[in-house]
């Protein structure tokens, strides 16, 4: 069951804040969190385990609510750099599931 | 330490054609998964091995195909192409053994394969 990433696209201004989420039906043991500049692979920003832990380095931070199955991806103070598509990636808790189903992507741009 | 390495980096093929795609993992990954990427479906799961062992496999057609060497290395293949199978062709390794929990996947750059 793929995750639903929310919002599609945001654009922010240098310095600003943004929030992505991310949701599942399914009861999730992890969620990881991904960047994609184009025309490059995917890179790991962090995972999250169940038990509701937050994560971060440098400004951009993920929380994980287990009973919501849902996590956030906080990026506070936007640099240029952090423009691309994130990616959430849910493993499900349900048997010998050993797949990490992404969601569709948020595309974060941000101007000068 | 080298990353994941893909190749080759495009293919152009006919459809009806087959193609082989290679993935080196990280040395020392055992646990290599496979993702197609189009701009409308984002990433979507091929399949995942360990330790030359299919551990799961996507919803894709059974032209659909891949396979895991002793030193780790993977490939996947498709036959009988179609045009709708024209995609980034992403690769990750990971270091567990376990369902991805507790280590993150790195990617390779993939392969561009257009099918015409």
């Amino acid at each position: 069951q793929q995750p639903v990433q929310s919002p599609q696209a945001v654009i922010l201004r240098e310095g600003e804040d943004a929030v992505i989420n991310c949701s599942s039906s399914k009861a999730l043991y992890s969620v990881h969190w991904y960047r994609q500049k184009h025309g490059e692979a995917p890179v790991f920003l962090m995972i999250l385990l169940k038990g509701g832990e937050q994560k971060g380095h440098d400004k951009i931070s993920a929380s994980f609510n287990e009973k919501k199955q849902q996590s956030s991806l906080y990026l506070t103070a936007s640099q240029l750099s952090y423009s691309g598509t994130y990616f959430c990636g849910t493993a499900e808790t349900a048997g010998s599931n050993y797949k990490l189903t992404f969601g569709k992507g948020t595309l974060l741009t941000v101007n000068p | 330490k080298a990353g994941v390495t893909q190749t080759p980096r495009y293919l152009i093929k006919t459809r009806g054609q087959q193609v082989t795609l290679s993935c080196s993992p990280i040395s020392g990954h055992r646990s290599v998964s496979w993702y197609q990427q189009t701009p409308g479906q984002g990433l979507q799961f091929l399949f995942e091995y360990f330790s030359e062992t299919q551990r799961n496999k996507g919803n894709f057609p059974g032209r659909f195909s891949g396979r895991q060497f002793s030193n780790s290395r993977s490939e996947m293949n498709v036959s009988t192409l179609e045009l709708g199978d024209s995609a980034l062709y992403l690769c990750a390794s990971s270091f567990t053994r376990n369902p991805p929990g507790a280590y993150g996947y790195t990617f390779g750059s993939g392969t561009r394969l257009t099918v015409v």
